[in-house]
């Protein structure tokens, strides 16, 4: 079974710019997830979709969204990049909806903001 | 809402020792608790979980961890070392409503030295 797939591996922008990164969950898997991981404030919990619908957010401001689509995959956007953008964002998929279920991550795309 | 401490944001440990990474937790509500590794440029990937039940449990790659209510504990164990063991290590909860994902500690860097 392949796991997570995110696209691109790699991402250079400038301030002020928008980005999308996407997102393939696992096979069968209809949770998709998002985390932002950077140096001084770890990982953080961005949102989840589920079957299309955002089920839970994360304390972000309104300059990052996402979605989902009916075949899972999610994409998420950054509008007017700032500095502080610069980080790992990771993508994790899980089969059931139910939230002991453990979460398959992806290797996640590397964003730069210049 | 939940929060995660990592006591040790780095262990240097000698190859075929055994080592323990400490990870405390508050939370509200009653919790699951997770052991995630992450090898370089790569994504997390799930060691073990408590979900209920017996408080010792063992996870892949012979971790094991241990469950303490009373002390909202969640240490992380291997008896004997590799050097393929060196990764940054993450501890998580999530609340049983699962509302807010998952809040991950801000990771232990275990250096493995021959």
């Amino acid at each position: 079974k392949a796991g997570v797939t995110q696209t691109p591996r790699y991402l250079i922008k400038t301030r002020g710019q928008q980005v999308t990164l996407s997102c393939s969950p696992i096979s069968g898997h209809r949770s998709v997830s998002w985390y932002q991981q950077t140096p001084g404030q770890g990982l953080q919990f961005l949102f989840e979709y589920f079957s299309e619908t955002q089920r839970n957010k994360g304390n972000f401001p309104g300059r990052f969204s996402g979605r989902q689509f009916s075949n899972s995959r999610s994409e998420m956007n950054v509008s007017t990049l700032e500095l502080g953008d610069s980080a790992l964002y990771l993508c994790a998929s899980k089969g059931v909806s139910s939230y002991n279920s453990p979460l398959h991550f992806g290797n996640g795309t590397r964003l730069t903001v210049t | 809402a939940q929060s995660v401490t990592q006591l040790d944001s780095q262990v240097p440990v000698f190859e075929e020792a055994p080592v323990e990474l400490r990870c405390n937790y508050s939370s509200s509500v009653s919790v699951y608790l997770f052991w995630y590794v992450q090898y370089p440029n790569q994504g997390l990937q799930l060691l073990l979980k408590y979900l209920s039940g017996s408080t010792l449990v063992k996870g892949i790659n012979g971790f094991e961890a241990e469950f303490n209510k009373s002390q909202t504990s969640f240490h992380l164990r291997k008896p004997s070392v590799h050097i393929s063991d060196t990764a940054e290590y993450f501890c998580a909860v999530s609340g049983r409503g699962g509302a807010d994902g998952l809040t991950f500690g801000k990771g232990t860097h275990l250096i493995i030295q021959p």
